[in-house]
This record gives structure tokens, C-alpha cells and sequence, in this order.
């Protein structure tokens, strides 16, 4: 099965800062890429699909890119509210595998 | 606004069957893939399975001998089984839908997950 590497482990940032978290498979997926925002005692959230397009009701400070195997999510200006774990997701071949998730603090 | 729950024991004996199931309000199961996914603690997520009204599944090659899902369409329900449980399948347990975006399918909407443990 397809290993996804995400890194870092864990990110601290403050707010108004740029995050930049990464994604590589192991294998290529071409853009069957998502990313997954998991606020603490809450479900996932999708953010971004198709490596790069934004889901619905996202804001425009989620931005993904990336194709092949290694992949970015961007978020621009860090808000509080951005508090959460990071997870990419690739759904080019079955099974459908997770990155160990990125940790994103607010200092 | 669509929603899943995931229900059944938190606790379950090693060597016995863990059975859960996702209710889905808001929209119907059909037209859809459902999927299982869980976390052990300190672990990644894992697909465990998915499944189309239509008839497709697809099951972890890891887990697929002991893995049933099957679905109540009349209670928007469906239903995941794994058998001969160990402690490795203590986890949280989520349920999830998966919806077509530009031709490609993806989970979108997550239940809160629940968790399963395995303990004699």
C-alpha cells in the first residue's frame, strides 16, 4: 500500500504567520490528493481535493498543490481557529492511506 | 446538513465479533460510497472499507477475511463487522460518506467517531 510522509510532525506558529505543511507518497498518485483539517472533538474536515481545488465553504487561505508525490497544503495567514491536526489523504489506489498528520499549534 | 453517528458497544471480549453502526440524517445513503475508517491510539487513520448502494465494496486487503459491511437502506443505516477481534483493532471507529467531486470520490462528511475497545 501506499506510505504517505508528512512533515513536520508538529508545527508552532503564530497567527498572521504562513503555515507550510508537506505530503509525499511513496508511490505516485497523480492528483488523487485530499487534505483533512481535525479540530480536538471534532470530525475531519475536507479541505482541499484533487490536491489544489478547495471544497466547498473553504476559506481562500487554504490553498493545496502538489501532484506525483509530493504535495502541499498552504494555509496564508494563520488564525487562531486554524488550531488542529493536518492529515493528506491519497485515494489513488486502494486501500486509501493517511499521512500521520501534522500538528499545528498557535503560539 | 448531513450528519453521521456512529453507535454500538465501547467495549468488546478478544475473540468476538465488534459490531457498529452509522445512522445518516440529512441526506439519503443512496447515490454514495460509505466508508469505515479507524484510529488506534497513537496511530494513523486507516480505511478499513467502503461500500456503494449500487452494489460495489471494497474491503483493506489487511482486514479483508474478517470484515463484513453491509447496509438498511429503510434506516439509512449501514453496518461494519470485524471478527476475531484483538487488542490491535482497539481504535476509534469512524463512519464516513464519500461524494463524487469533478468525477473522483471523497470523504466529506465524518461521524465524531467512537470508541472500541478490545478487553477481556
Amino acid at each position: 500500500e501506499i506510505v504517505l510522509t508528512q512533515t513536520p510532525a508538529t508545527l508552532s506558529l503564530s497567527p498572521g504567520e504562513r503555515a507550510t505543511l508537506s505530503c509525499r507518497a511513496s508511490q505516485h498518485v497523480s492528483s488523487y490528493l485530499a487534505w483533512y483539517q481535525r479540530k480536538p472533538g471534532q470530525a475531519p474536515r475536507l479541505l482541499i481535493y484533487d490536491a489544489s481545488k478547495r471544497a466547498t465553504g473553504i476559506p481562500a487561505r487554504f490553498s493545496g498543490s502538489g501532484s506525483g508525490t509530493d504535495f502541499t497544503l498552504t494555509i496564508s495567514s494563520l488564525e487562531p481557529e486554524d488550531l488542529a491536526v493536518y492529515y493528506c489523504l491519497q485515494r489513488g489506489y486502494w486501500p486509501w492511506t493517511f499521512g500521520q498528520g501534522t500538528k499545528l499549534e498557535i503560539k | 446538513q448531513v450528519h453521521l453517528q456512529e453507535s454500538g458497544p465501547g467495549l468488546v471480549k478478544p475473540s468476538e465479533t465488534l459490531s457498529l453502526t452509522c445512522t445518516i440524517s440529512g441526506d439519503s445513503i443512496r447515490s454514495y460510497y460509505w466508508t469505515w475508517i479507524r484510529q488506534p491510539a497513537g496511530k494513523g487513520l486507516e480505511c478499513i472499507g467502503r461500500f456503494s448502494t449500487s452494489g460495489s465494496t471494497d474491503y483493506n486487503p489487511s482486514l479483508k477475511s474478517r470484515v463484513t459491511m453491509s447496509v438498511d437502506t429503510s434506516k439509512n443505516q449501514f453496518s461494519l463487522n470485524v471478527r476475531s477481534v484483538t487488542a490491535a483493532d482497539t481504535a476509534v471507529y469512524y463512519c464516513a460518506r464519500e461524494a463524487q467531486y469533478r468525477g473522483t470520490w471523497y470523504a466529506d462528511y465524518w461521524g465524531q467517531g467512537t470508541l472500541v475497545t478490545v478487553s477481556s
